[in-house]
């Protein structure tokens, strides 16, 4: 079945490292993919997104990597800091508009 | 401007009774979404509405009933509470027409007995 999954449940990383998280998605179909951050007790909160069409976009300290080959996707986050400690998901369209599909989530925490 | 706003926050069912999620934007976007997450995972979908007065099935239909009232309100209907559908639930919105960054709400803590 189409699914987006998480290579890591949990990561842990000292403060000012960088962080890796990853992501595998199977539905080709899929042109829209997204990551959003959920702190304890919130709803989820954008983070940035990357359309099928690129391999690569950037934010503020946060860069996402689109492989489509492999059908791969991950979030970078440069100088991680304990604010960063956090539930991180990512989400796809399943190239269905308007219909935006989760992945379990990666459990970030960060060592002071 | 206050975003996506949920109510209630909380609420206890008893297996069998019925309620209504509400929520609404402010933001003027076409789209609408309810999801519910259980302990430990992720967020999955149960209606989206692509625009007022349409309404789409997403992972998790059954026992679920949505109605986009008008272009500002999505609400989320159990008929008949079970104990599976102790959850939180959270509704979302966006621009839509192919712009998906979501807003969340803060969600409805649901447990159903």
């Amino acid at each position: 079945g189409e699914s987006v999954g998480l290579h890591l449940p949990t990561l842990s990383v000292q403060e000012g490292d960088n962080s890796i998280i990853n992501c595998a998605y199977s539905n080709s179909a899929s042109d829209y993919f997204i990551w959003y951050k959920q702190e304890s007790g919130k709803g989820p909160q954008f983070i940035i997104d990357i359309r099928s069409n690129m391999d690569k976009r950037q934010g503020q300290r946060v860069t996402v990597l689109l492989n489509k080959t492999v059908k791969h996707l991950s979030l970078q986050i440069a100088a991680t800091q304990p604010g960063d400690s956090a539930v991180y998901f990512c989400a796809e369209n399943k190239g269905s508009y308007d219909k935006v599909i989760f992945g379990p989530g990666t459990s970030l925490s960060v060592i002071p | 401007n206050a975003g996506v706003t949920q109510t209630p926050k909380f609420q206890v069912l008893k297996t069998g009774q019925s309620m209504t999620l509400q929520c609404a934007q402010d933001m003027n976007h076409n789209s609408m979404y309810w999801y519910r997450q259980d302990p430990g995972m992720g967020l999955r979908l149960i209606y989206y509405s692509a625009s007022e007065g349409t309404t789409d099935k997403g992972e998790v239909p059954n026992g679920y009933n949505v109605s986009r009232l008008n272009k500002r309100e999505f609400s989320l209907r159990l008929e008949s509470a079970a104990p599976s559908q102790t959850s939180v639930y959270f509704c979302a919105s966006s621009t839509g027409g192919g712009y998906y960054e979501q807003y969340f709400g803060p969600g409805t803590r649901l447990t159903v007995t």
